[in-house]
């Protein structure tokens, strides 16, 4: 299996830009996480989904992150109009339930200028 | 709301030595999972251990295992043997079934290993 899947590795944009980072989760998993890291902040939980439904978005920052999982295979989180403190990278994370296991992407690392 | 701490920024350690990474986590469940993972330069998470807290037994993994002491809400990762491979980022991670397997992660310790 190829892992969970992200893309693009690297996005540079600039500020009130609209940007969309994808996510292919490992074939079979059910749930999948989204997650921001930053130095101040650390790892942070933005919204998690099983079984393509969305469970707790409670820490998606503001109405300008919003997040899709249109079916099993695939998630996008967008953010729009972008601002330099989302700079970040972010990661996405699958599971099968009821196995604990989580396996993240490589992330994508957002400039925003 | 569960917190995980970890009180260690850095550690270092001589190649071939032991170091031991602390954590602290608070929660009020029963059923739970505590994990280890580490983040490389390459920023990968990999998995480095899991510890379920219904099983009263260390989880070990080769040179990295825990020590899980429940009532104390603590599990410490010793890295025995250290190489220079294990420098990275370790983050202690919490998560709980009954919040649909939400994983919460602590802060992180940086460990450098001298050659």
């Amino acid at each position: 299996d190829a892992g969970v899947i992200q893309s693009p590795r690297h996005e540079v944009t600039e500020m009130g830009q609209e940007v969309t980072l994808r996510c292919k989760p490992i074939s079979g998993h059910n749930s999948l996480f989204w997650y921001r890291q930053t130095m101040m902040r650390g790892l942070e939980l933005l919204i998690y989904f099983n079984n393509n439904v969305p469970i707790d978005d409670s820490g998606m920052p503001e109405d300008r992150f919003s997040a899709k999982m249109p079916n099993a295979s695939f998630s996008t989180l967008k953010i729009q109009p972008s601002e330099p403190r989302d700079s970040a990278v972010y990661f996405c994370a699958s599971s099968f339930s009821p196995d604990t296991k989580l396996f993240f992407g490589s992330g994508t690392q957002l400039s925003v200028l | 709301a569960q917190t995980v701490t970890q009180s260690q920024p850095e550690m270092s350690v001589q190649e071939a030595e032991t170091v031991t990474l602390s954590c602290t986590y608070d929660t009020s469940e029963s059923d739970y999972y505590l994990f280890w993972y580490k983040q490389p330069p390459s920023r990968q998470m990999i998995l480095v251990i899991r510890q379920e807290a219904y099983k009263q037994q260390n989880a070990t993994e080769n040179r990295f295992s825990v020590n899980f002491q429940k009532a104390a809400k603590s599990f410490s990762l010793k890295i025995s043997d250290s190489q220079l491979g294990d420098a990275a980022m370790y983050f202690c991670a919490y998560r709980s079934p009954a919040a649909g397997n939400k994983l919460t992660f602590g802060g992180g310790t940086r460990v450098l290993v001298k050659p």
